[in-house]
């Protein structure tokens, strides 16, 4: 089906390893974004991509990198994880209308 | 900066109440404005928005939201909840000068008691 997938679905690490989650979008959108959404903070953009090699920060960008080589994919890296990074990431692409849409998420534990 | 407020951190109905949920914005210029739900365990999906026109919007379920623009608010509004209703509901902000930034808010949680 046509939509937003996030690999894995949950992730346990342990401080200071590298992760990478995965986002893959179908629809060609031009725009996709990270976000990490965190108790009484909803959800806060980390980075975001007008198109495949454009790629600029958010709110917050510290300790994360991106990357864009196609259309489709978003991976958002953790160069070093830490527990602060503990949280549910969520990406997503804009669609023609301006409507961002979502994909069902990945909870990352950071030990 | 700009930035989102929701009214309430949580919300506790009865079945068949009404629900308002408030939402304010701080910024000067043109906005599109978003609500969206998060149901338990899933991701966040498109409730309703307004880009211009009619300030009352509709949406999916029965949800409607009005825009004020000189109260910066979008509330989000349903005549009577049910329990399915249950969920995390985002207000969003997407202003010009923002390109395709959108600011979230910190949610609302909805309990609908049966």
């Amino acid at each position: 089906d046509a939509g937003i997938t996030q690999s894995p679905r949950y992730k346990i690490t342990e401080t200071g390893r590298q992760v990478t989650l995965m986002c893959h979008q179908t629809w060609s959108h031009s725009y996709m974004f990270w976000y990490r959404q965190d108790l009484g903070h909803g959800l806060r953009l980390i980075y975001y991509s007008a198109a495949a090699d454009i790629t600029d920060k958010g709110e917050v960008p510290d300790g994360y990198v991106v990357s864009r080589s196609k259309t489709e994919n978003f991976p958002l890296t953790l160069e070093s994880a830490t527990r602060s990074q503990t949280s549910v990431y969520f990406c997503a692409s804009r669609g023609p209308t301006d409507t961002q849409y979502f994909g069902p998420g990945t909870r990352l534990t950071v030990l | 900066a700009q930035s989102v407020s929701q009214h309430n951190h949580h919300v506790i109905l009865s079945e068949a109440a009404s629900l308002e949920l408030g939402c304010n914005y701080s910024y000067g210029g043109t906005v599109n404005l978003f609500w969206y739900v998060q149901y338990p365990g899933q991701h966040l999906q498109l409730l309703l928005k307004y880009f211009s026109g009619d300030p009352l919007v509709k949406g999916i379920k029965g949800f409607e939201a009005e825009f004020i623009k000189s109260k910066f608010s979008f509330n989000l509004r349903k005549p009577s909840v049910q329990w399915s209703d249950t969920a995390e509901y985002f207000c969003a902000v997407n202003g010009a000068s923002q390109g395709q930034n959108f600011v979230f808010g910190p949610g609302t949680r909805l309990s609908v008691l049966p």
